[in-house]
């Protein structure tokens, strides 16, 4: 059966320092991949997704970015941390294969504080 | 672009009344669209979906039907729980893969 890791859980950092996000797919072979922001009243935001290695899409500009050095690795990042940063990440991916009419599955999240 | 849009909350309803929750969607293409909830201190979780026109998804005594003539996926309940408070979330996915998600919706049924 497939399964998503995501890590740490929770998570405080100063401003300016940096981040780092891991997920990790279990399971299947080249995911799509996801990661999105939840804020309270504004629903989940997509940041980042990739449907290979090396293939990132970055759907909204801002202080963070995303790498995929392996198949089933996605790894969200930031060099400087900024208060705004702080929110509710979650990873999610879904099966490729042509057709999109499956499910995405989501990992339990990352609640990250920038004080 | 993309985009979902569904209608704000929160919702409050009594146990045994109808739901409707509204979603409407801009895409190219066909894309597939779904509905996700959210129960408390829980992760979301698929509630049904639809993949083609006048496709009509079902689940838990939820229903939508993808409506192509209007752009709409709206989630219907005939008799709603307590136990359905939560919250809900329309998405689409497009032939590329992009998975995008409207605001989410807060469900509250009152007994």
């Amino acid at each position: 059966s497939q399964t998503i890791h995501q890590w740490p859980a929770t998570l405080v950092q100063p401003v300016g320092s940096p981040l780092s996000l891991e997920c990790t797919v279990e399971g299947t072979s080249n995911p799509n991949l996801y990661w999105y922001r939840q804020a309270a009243g504004r629903g989940l935001q997509l940041l980042f997704y990739s449907v290979g290695i090396g293939q990132i899409s970055s759907e909204v500009p801002q202080n963070l970015s995303a790498s995929r050095p392996q198949d089933r690795q996605f790894i969200l990042s930031s060099k400087k941390l900024l208060l705004s940063d702080s929110g509710f990440y979650l990873c999610a991916w879904t099966r490729t294969g042509g057709f999109w009419g499956t499910e995405a599955f989501f990992g339990q999240g990352t609640r990250l504080t920038v004080v | 672009g993309n985009s979902v849009t569904q209608m704000e909350g929160p919702v409050t309803l009594s146990e045994e009344a109808f739901l409707t929750i509204n979603c409407t969607y801009t895409a190219t293409g066909y894309p597939s669209l779904f509905w996700y909830v959210q129960y408390p201190g829980e992760g979301l979780q698929l509630l049904l979906k639809a993949t083609k026109a006048d496709d009509k998804g079902s689940n838990k005594g939820f229903e939508a039907t993808y409506r192509k003539e209007t752009t709409s996926f709206h989630l219907e309940k005939g008799s709603v729980q307590v136990s359905d408070s939560a919250v809900y979330f329309c998405a689409l996915r497009s032939a590329t893969n992009k998975l995008i998600f409207g605001t989410g919706t807060l469900l509250a049924v009152q007994p």
